[in-house]
């Protein structure tokens, strides 16, 4: 009964590949994020996506971008990875009036 | 842009005892939401309390609770009876309530160490 689920859980690449990571929620939610965390413990959102708005934080290469076939999936594909993409990437899910995130357990990218 | 300070990096408490995790934020909205977040080495980031801005009362999760001070813009996070099981990471995470898919803004994060 797993709420918000990400496929891989970790992924090791060579630079210049091009990768997905999978997101799924059964939360019945409307929204979904991406956040990145990087190597000293910091989050940061990466894109916000609902069926009406995409949201993309400025300072997102458009190397990454995020791909939803339907409302209970959000995946992120990075195209031509580079050394400093190696973070742990979160998928989140909210209602979009509710507010509060449940989040992925987290997909680990190490780029080599 | 808002911005959430987390000013302790580390904190130590006993097991048993009470201790108070540090949060400040800067916002130029009335209302918007406040929210604790812990994260294990497993990784998992859970959602341990929720505090909206337009509520005076404190929001409380079992042996969790908040000190919401709005005109302050201070949130701080008090664990009572601490258990070596609350050894993580915690962020403070800010989101503005408006009606926009935006995310969370996050703190730098306080590790906790329970001593057993």
């Amino acid at each position: 009964d797993t709420a918000v689920s990400q496929t891989p859980k970790y992924l090791v690449t060579q630079m210049g590949n091009d990768k997905s990571i999978k997101c799924e929620q059964n939360l019945g939610h409307d929204t979904m994020y991406w956040y990145k965390q990087d190597s000293k413990k910091f989050l940061k959102i990466m894109f916000s996506y609902n069926n009406k708005e995409l949201i993309i934080n400025e300072t997102v290469p458009n190397r990454f971008s995020p791909k939803s076939p339907d409302k209970a999936h959000l995946n992120l594909h990075i195209n031509s990875l580079e050394l400093g993409d190696s973070a742990v990437y979160f998928c989140a899910s909210s209602h979009l009036r509710l507010k509060t995130q449940y989040f992925g357990p987290g997909t680990r990218l190490l780029v080599l | 842009a808002q911005t959430v300070t987390q000013s302790q990096p580390e904190m130590s408490v006993q097991e048993a005892e009470t201790v108070t995790l540090s949060c400040t934020y800067d916002t130029s909205e009335s209302d918007y939401y406040l929210f604790w977040y812990k994260q294990p080495p497993s990784r998992q980031m859970i959602l341990v309390i929720r505090q909206e801005a337009y509520k005076q009362q404190n929001a409380t999760e079992n042996r969790f609770s908040v000190n919401f001070q709005k005109a302050a813009k201070s949130f701080s996070l008090k664990i009572s009876d601490s258990q070596l099981g609350d050894a993580a990471m915690y962020f403070c995470a800010y989101r503005s309530s408006g009606g926009g898919a935006d995310g969370l803004t996050f703190g730098k994060g306080t590790h906790l160490i329970i001593q057993p």
